[in-house]
């Protein structure tokens, strides 16, 4: 089935890392994704892996793959105010059909 | 390089209307894809456009119909409006069908009332 599952808020201080987690229930799935959507916009891709890849490091991004446990993590390092947002995690069907978790609100305080 | 762009950026319909949302892909892009976005929720796929026909569907019924148009540009249309379309509806663009990059406009939201 289809299914993408998120906690649903985070908190963290500014410079701190922040590691936000995504399960999901298809082991057939091809790419899976990070989109950051900021309030009243529309989404951002931020990053993406390969079904066969366990790691995938961009700048300040790092994601992590668990096939096994179908486990998929972001995470941020030297979290800023600017990366507070709503994070989405996301799997590939077929051509190109996304499904997205729920997604978490990260709030990063100063 | 313009990206994905859409409108109007709001919409409010009254149920039982018919609505007409438009996308315009980022350059060089030729699939569309459409995804609704409920409030809290992440967004739920309608379907893919591809030279012109529809490629792909996800669970959403026959009031929600699409076109796209040789210059790869698209319309999302829904019939007979219910409260419950009331969402941030959302087209994404990419350079082919088998494509792992998707790039999303800003949305259109619709209220209907």
């Amino acid at each position: 089935g289809e299914d993408v599952e998120q906690s649903l808020f985070l908190s963290v201080r500014e410079g701190d890392s922040s590691v936000i987690n995504c399960t999901y229930t298809d082991s057939s799935s091809t790419y899976l994704y990070w989109y950051k959507q900021e309030p009243g916009a529309g989404l951002q891709l931020l990053t993406y892996i390969f079904s066969n890849m366990d790691m995938k490091q961009d700048q300040r991004l790092t994601v992590l793959l668990n096939k096994k446990d179908k486990h998929l993590s972001l995470r941020i390092a030297d979290t800023q105010t600017g990366d507070s947002a709503i994070y989405f995690c996301a799997e590939s069907y077929g051509f190109q059909k996304l499904v997205f978790g729920t997604g978490t609100r990260l709030l990063v305080s100063p | 390089d313009a990206g994905v762009t859409q409108s109007p950026t709001h919409l409010i319909k009254t149920r039982g209307q018919q609505v007409t949302l438009r996308c315009s892909p980022k350059s060089g892009h030729d699939t569309v894809s459409w995804y609704q976005q409920a409030l809290g929720q992440g967004p739920q796929f309608i379907f893919q456009y591809y030279e012109e026909e529809e490629r792909q569907r996800g669970n959403f019924p026959d009031r929600f119909s699409g076109h796209q148009f040789p210059n790869y540009s698209s319309e999302l249309n829904v019939n007979a409006l219910l409260l419950g379309d009331s969402a941030l509806y959302l087209c994404a663009s990419s350079d082919r069908p088998i494509s792992y990059e998707q790039y999303f406009g800003p949305g259109t939201r619709l209220t209907v009332t």
